[in-house]
């Protein structure tokens, strides 16, 4: 249990284009879900937390016209790098935390999405 | 906010051996500690946590000891295999506001067939 996925895996675009990366929690239900961008050889860093049904929260420096977080439900989250640029090439990564039903301390990650912006 | 500092950055060790990775935390309300393996290309995998109100926790060859004093907490590895090898992260968080996870910079560690 505690399965989270992520689409696309990787995407290559266009700079200036918009990109939409989808975060699921397979079997069970969260309320709180986390952003994170990791550039190579680097550790986690938190862009945005993502409460269902609420407006997202964001860490400072991150932009948020720039980076557009949806949480509509309790299983989905996405996010939308728009007018993408070579800097936002990174890996980014989702997390779930259970909203019951087991520790909700602990938080589940998806396998990552590689952008990478020409 | 928290700050979690991580060390060592790289860690090689023979097949076999033990490894231990260090991570302190700065902040006093932080009371849930976990630990991820991640794997080239891959997101975090969770391999142990623990809470503050437990000083130490085992699962096979992994091991997690928490000393809340001193604000710092160890991973263990016993008896490593080649597919141990990856990057480790600790990270903290506390029960309060966003529960949010702050991470440490990562532990590479090699072991050596």
């Amino acid at each position: 249990g505690a399965v989270v996925s992520q689409h696309p895996s990787w995407v290559i675009c266009k700079s200036g284009t918009s990109v939409k990366i989808e975060c699921r929690s397979l079997d069970f239900q969260a309320t709180t879900m986390f952003w994170y961008r990791q550039f190579p050889k680097q550790s986690l860093m938190l862009m945005a937390t993502s409460n269902e049904g609420s407006k997202a929260t964001y860490e400072q420096g991150v932009e948020k016209d720039k980076f557009l977080i949806n949480h509509a439900s309790l299983t989905l989250s996405t996010l939308t790098v728009t007018s993408a640029h070579p800097e936002d090439s990174s890996f980014y990564i989702c997390s779930a935390r259970r909203a019951s039903g087991g520790s909700t301390d602990t938080q589940y990650f998806g396998p990552g999405t590689r952008l990478t912006v020409l | 906010g928290e700050n979690v500092e991580q060390h060592p950055s790289t860690l090689s060790v023979q097949e076999g051996d033990s490894a231990v990775i260090k991570c302190t935390y700065s902040d006093s309300a932080s009371n849930y500690f976990p630990w991820y393996k991640q794997e080239l290309g891959k997101g975090p995998q969770l391999i142990i946590d623990i809470r503050s109100n437990v000083g130490e926790k085992k699962d096979q060859r992994i091991a997690v000891t928490l000393n809340k004093t001193a604000k710092h907490f160890s991973l263990h590895i016993t008896e490593t295999q080649p597919e141990d090898s990856a990057v480790y992260f600790c990270a903290a968080s506390s029960d309060t506001g966003r529960r949010a996870l702050t991470f440490g910079s990562g532990t590479r560690l090699q072991v050596q067939p």
